[in-house]
């Protein structure tokens, strides 16, 4: 099956420092990817998301770069702010042209 | 424009029963997909609906089953309820089926007794 990991499970930064969120995906030939954010008691919120046909796309505060080499997707979010702490999820869209979700990166922004 | 919209928000069951989800998904959209979410699991792929035809399944028994309605509204159906079903049941609308921006609701927060 369809294996999309983070590296890390936690991550703690200083409010208006730059996060970066990790993840690794296994499936070559999946061609979008989206990243989620979810806080406690809500649903999985659309941040942004590429195709594998670029390597880079910002949005607002966020920008998510795509290493299709070897398999990394990463998630940075510019001067981080208290209300972004929550969860991250990445997923991809792979094998039988579902979404494939990782086990969430949980943020804490220390004021 | 609204966004995706489970009810009921909370349930609570018993063993044995059985549970119906509902799912609007975002005017336009017609791709609708359930999934499961819990602590040790994580986010699991149930199934997918799409013009009214489910296109995709997950690993789940057939205790779990779905229809989708032709104004692309959904329902999820659980039968013979387990403990272990307890979870955040979440429905993901997008225009179509794989590269599409997906949206996902609330949720519905199911416990078993």
């Amino acid at each position: 099956g369809e294996s999309v990991g983070l590296h890390l499970p936690t991550l703690s930064v200083q409010e208006g420092d730059n996060s970066i969120i990790n993840c690794a995906y296994s499936n070559s030939a999946s061609d979008y990817f989206i990243w989620y954010k979810q806080e406690s008691g809500k649903g999985p919120q659309f941040i942004i998301d590429i195709r594998s046909n670029m390597d880079k796309r910002q949005g607002q505060r966020v920008t998510v770069l795509l290493n299709k080499t070897v398999k990394h997707l990463s998630l940075q979010i510019a001067a981080t702010q208290p209300g972004d702490s929550a969860v991250y999820f990445c997923a991809e869209n792979g094998a039988g042209n579902q979404f494939y979700f990782g086990t969430g990166t949980s943020l804490t922004v220390i004021p | 424009k609204a966004g995706v919209t489970q009810t009921p928000r909370y349930l609570i069951k018993t063993r044995g029963q059985q549970v119906t989800l509902s799912c609007s998904p975002i005017s336009g959209h017609r791709s609708v997909s359930w999934y499961q979410q819990t602590p040790g699991q994580g986010l699991q792929f149930l199934f997918e609906y799409f013009s009214e035809t489910q296109r995709n399944k997950g690993n789940f028994p057939g205790r779990f089953s779905g229809r989708q309605f032709s104004n692309s509204r959904s329902e999820m159906n659980v039968s013979t309820l387990e403990l272990g079903d307890s979870a955040l049941y979440l429905c993901a609308s997008s225009l179509g089926r794989g590269s599409y921006e997906q949206y996902f609701g609330p949720g519905t927060r199911l416990t078993v007794t």
